[in-house]
């Protein structure tokens, strides 16, 4: 069974426009969730994570993401993206100590 | 920014020939992943370390792939008779001990099987 779902495998925003990226997730226990991003040629990079408290979490370069129990979800949010931020982004569940991902999200930002 | 060092970037093997990867893990942290990103994006936990010990491993790496973490060296990890099926970016990560649950990835060894 699929632990981490994104539905939204394309996403396409222009410059300066706000940015949402879903991420849904199946586990029973404590959720320890995570996103990375992943720049052409590159390893992944840590965004955010999310163990527990405050359901909004802060994370680097502007992002942020909102933890939902009854909805099994952890959206990404930004309030304004830059043709920089074009990547994979991939949501992250921590699992029996190794991460499960989800099947990742291409971001491109038009100018 | 992680500082976690793999090499080589790029590898190229013939079918059934050995591949090597090397992996150093950010200073201090204790605990290694290796991942393998298919070019579907699927990501397969193989194998992870705490200093010299072999914590989990998949069984894929019991057969074909050996691993290991010796001390005051790199991390590795090899493919004895490698296969079309085994072209992927491999990526290792490291994470400051068990329970800590962030895990930072280096580059990764792109490795092409022809």
């Amino acid at each position: 069974a699929q632990s981490v779902t994104q539905p939204d495998a394309r996403v396409t925003v222009s410059e300066g426009a706000s940015l949402q990226l879903r991420c849904k997730y199946s586990y029973s226990g404590t959720p320890y969730l995570f996103w990375y991003v992943q720049y052409p040629r590159q390893g992944l990079q840590l965004l955010l994570k999310y163990y527990s408290g405050d359901p909004v979490v802060q994370g680097v370069n502007g992002f942020e993401a909102e933890f939902s129990k009854s909805n099994s979800s952890f959206h990404l949010r930004k309030a304004s993206v830059h043709w920089s931020d074009s990547a994979v982004y991939f949501c992250v569940l921590r699992r029996a100590g190794k991460l499960t991902f989800g099947d990742g999200t291409v971001l491109t930002v038009k100018p | 920014n992680s500082k976690v060092i793999q090499t080589p970037r790029y590898l190229v093997k013939g079918q059934g020939q050995k591949a090597k990867m090397r992996c150093i893990p950010e200073k201090g942290h204790p605990v290694v992943f290796w991942y393998q990103q298919n070019k579907n994006n699927e990501f397969k936990f193989l194998i992870n370390f705490q200093n010299q010990e072999v914590l989990q491993q998949i069984d894929m790496t019991e057969k074909r792939f050996s691993a290991e973490c010796p001390s005051n060296s790199p991390c590795s990890l090899e493919i004895q008779s490698s296969e079309a099926g085994d072209s992927a970016l491999y990526l290792c990560a490291s994470s400051p001990g068990r329970s800590s649950y962030e895990q930072y990835f280096g580059p990764g060894t792109r490795l092409t099987v022809l």
